[in-house]
């Protein structure tokens, strides 16, 4: 089945510091991925959409100029935390939807990164 | 607005059957999928459902009713490795993801 990775699995980081995490589609292309947050005995939260070549699309309440998503080519996305504060500190999943796939159009979820701010 | 919902938590013995039910009202419909999700990892696929009817998949079905609006998981021969989160979830008309708050399921020995 299709693969997406995540990097960090988990990553600690001072209160005002940038964390930039990485999003892959290891064996497909993925035209759209997704970026979720989700607090502990929560369900899923999207936060955007993103669109290889184009601008992603942020929900509403979430900050683009705190959360800046880069999809610069069909197997990559990067989300990166900036100025992070100890309330951004949550699980962050990425997924990937495969580009030309059937209207089936699984997403497939990447491993999850864990952001601790102090 | 969209609406998914679920049972907070449901407690089964293993060996047993177990039946999660989840209800919707979105803005269109585009499929249903149930994810399995253990606590601080990322969602596993279970099921996708667009027809009416009932999906089996080994030891997992899932049943799917547009015309109500509901969709069931249903787990047998449960082992204690199923205890996990169960989360609904449907593809509205814009091919967004609508996201249960997920059931969280006990397997009791």
């Amino acid at each position: 089945g299709a693969v997406v990775s995540q990097h960090p699995s988990w990553v600690i980081c001072k209160s005002g510091t940038s964390v930039k995490i990485e999003c892959r589609s290891l064996d497909f292309q993925a035209t759209t991925m997704f970026w979720y947050r989700q607090f502990p005995k929560q369900s899923l939260m999207l936060m955007a959409t993103s669109n290889e070549g184009s601008k992603a699309t942020y929900e509403q309440g979430v900050e683009k100029d705190k959360f800046l998503i880069n999809h610069a080519s069909l197997t990559l996305s990067t989300l990166t935390v900036t100025s992070a504060h100890p309330e951004d500190s949550s699980f962050y999943i990425c997924s990937a939807r495969q580009t030309g796939a059937s209207s089936y159009n699984e997403q497939f979820f990447g491993p999850g990164t864990r952001l601790t701010v102090l | 607005g969209q609406n998914i919902d679920q049972p907070t938590e449901m407690t089964a013995t293993e060996g047993a059957i177990v039946q999660i039910n989840c209800t919707y009202q979105t803005s269109g419909f585009n499929g249903l999928f149930w994810y399995q999700q253990h606590a601080g990892e990322a969602p596993t696929f279970l099921s996708y459902n667009v027809l009416d009817g009932l999906e089996e998949k080994g030891r997992f079905s899932s049943f799917l009713s547009r015309s109500k609006g509901y969709s069931y998981l249903l787990l047998k021969e449960l082992q204690m490795k199923d205890s996990a989160s169960y989360l609904c979830a449907v593809r509205d008309s814009n091919y967004q993801l609508i996201w249960g708050a997920g059931t969280k399921l006990i397997i009791k020995p």
